[in-house]
């Protein structure tokens, strides 16, 4: 089973300053199956990136995916005050695993 | 638009049973495949399992297999998820998600249910 950490824990970050968020698999995985989720508080996770790369629908230009292999970064360019929320990195395998969750909060 | 509405919520007894329904709008519901993902407070998502809408064909999760059961009903274009042998540790927010064809993304979710566990 593929195991997937986050780091940091946490990012205390203020608006307008970049926020650069990892996730680290236990074994390589494809990257067309790797994505990154954006959960608030009493709210269901919501998808910003797929296929390592790739923006969702509707989600701004300041968010972006990268990596392969085992490491993946979602880089967030200038933090807007509705960015200020936790962050899942996820692999679709045969059992989908999701990681820790990276917070990213005012500092 | 796609939507997925779950049903309320609910509380449990240690032992008990619970069924979670997802009534799937704005797409073709046999098209996609249906998972479920819970979160237990303050944890991460924890995958659950699948199912396959169109032919009714299941995977699920090594640590909930024998207690977790996913069905679905084409007609009403509700995806069901049922947990047995309730525990205290089941105490979660479950939810229904939607797989983006071919990308293993899970793009839509439903509002998610509580269900809690308490004697």
């Amino acid at each position: 089973e593929i195991v997937l950490t986050q780091s940091p824990g946490t990012l205390s970050l203020s608006p307008g300053e970049r926020a650069t968020l990892s996730c680290r698999a236990s074994q390589s995985v494809a990257g067309s199956y790797f994505g990154w989720y954006q959960q608030k508080p009493g709210q269901a996770p919501r998808l910003l990136i797929y296929g390592a790369s790739y923006r969702a629908t509707g989600i701004p230009d300041r968010f972006s995916g990268s990596g392969s292999g085992t490491d993946f970064t979602l880089t967030i360019t200038r933090l807007e005050p509705e960015d200020f929320a936790v962050y899942y990195c996820h692999h679709y395998g045969s059992s989908p695993q999701f990681g820790q969750g990276t917070k990213v909060e005012i500092k | 638009q796609v939507q997925l509405v779950q049903s309320g919520a609910e509380v449990k007894k240690p032992g008990a049973s619970v069924k979670v329904s997802c009534k799937a709008s704005g797409y073709s519901f046999s098209t996609y495949a249906m998972h479920w993902v819970r979160q237990a407070p303050g944890q991460r998502l924890e995958w659950m399992g699948w199912i396959n809408a169109g032919n009714g064909n299941t995977q699920y999760s090594q640590q909930l297999q024998g207690r977790v059961t996913i069905t679905r009903d084409t007609s009403a274009s509700t995806a069901y998820m049922e947990l047995s042998s309730l525990r205290s540790e089941d105490t979660a927010v479950y939810y229904c998600a939607r797989v983006r064809a071919g990308t293993g993304s899970f793009d839509y979710w439903g509002q998610g249910t509580l269900v809690t566990v308490s004697s």
